[in-house]
């Protein structure tokens, strides 16, 4: 059973700092890696999909990255702003599956 | 204006009650998704839906109901057999295939009073 586990739970940091959060998963036989972005009381926003032929992906301030054979994935986020504060998800799915595995998530705080 | 829209939001359910709760999408996407998320927990699959008229159960649909009669429509009923209902409930969407990207709507918060 694919397990997602997501480090650190929560994290505070200050305003124009550079971040990095994690994401392990147990299976490495996965399609595809999403990370999403979720703000108090709302739906998750897809920030970047890395599929499992690839290394990393890049969209403005965000790299994320994917190791398979270490079952783990990072997401940078360069200069942060208070405007990134939110709860960041990563998700595999399986090759074999049509779901979505989630982890639980870090919960972003930037400070001004 | 293309996007997955859920309603209502908030959502209040009286013991005994089944509610459903709408998702509409106009992506054009085949797939179609139901997820609840707890506090503390992440997010799990209820049902799913990859073509209309056809639907699979999930990792949690004991107490939930689903139809797919149009492309672009997949409501879920929590029927009273759920015992645990209140949660947030997301609804997804994506292109046929596995490993597709997934888009989220804004999700219904639903309180069991």
């Amino acid at each position: 059973k694919q397990e997602v586990t997501q480090i650190p739970a929560a994290l505070s940091v200050p305003e124009g700092e550079n971040l990095v959060l994690n994401c392990s998963f147990t299976d490495s036989a996965i399609y595809n890696l999403q990370w999403f972005r979720q703000d108090p009381g709302k739906g998750l926003t897809s920030l970047l999909l890395i599929q499992s032929s690839q290394r990393e992906q890049t969209s403005g301030r965000l790299n994320a990255s994917l190791d398979k054979s270490s079952g783990r994935s990072t997401l940078y986020i360069a200069a942060s702003q208070p405007g990134d504060s939110a709860t960041y998800l990563c998700a595999v799915i399986h090759r074999t599956a049509s779901k979505l595995t989630f982890g639980t998530g870090t919960r972003l705080q930037v400070t001004l | 204006d293309g996007g997955i829209t859920q309603s209502p939001k908030y959502l209040f359910r009286k013991e005994g009650q089944n509610v459903t709760l709408s998702c509409e999408q106009n992506l054009n996407h085949d797939a179609m998704y139901w997820y609840r998320q707890d506090p503390g927990q992440g997010l799990r699959l209820i049902y799913y839906s990859q073509i209309v008229n056809d639907f699979q159960k999930g990792d949690i649909a004991e107490g939930y109901s689903v139809s797919r009669e149009k492309k672009e429509s997949f409501p879920l009923t929590v029927t009273s057999a759920q015992k645990n209902p209140t949660a947030f409930y997301l609804c997804a969407s994506s292109i046929m295939g596995g490993g597709n990207e997934q888009f989220f709507g804004p999700g219904t918060r639903l309180t069991v009073l």
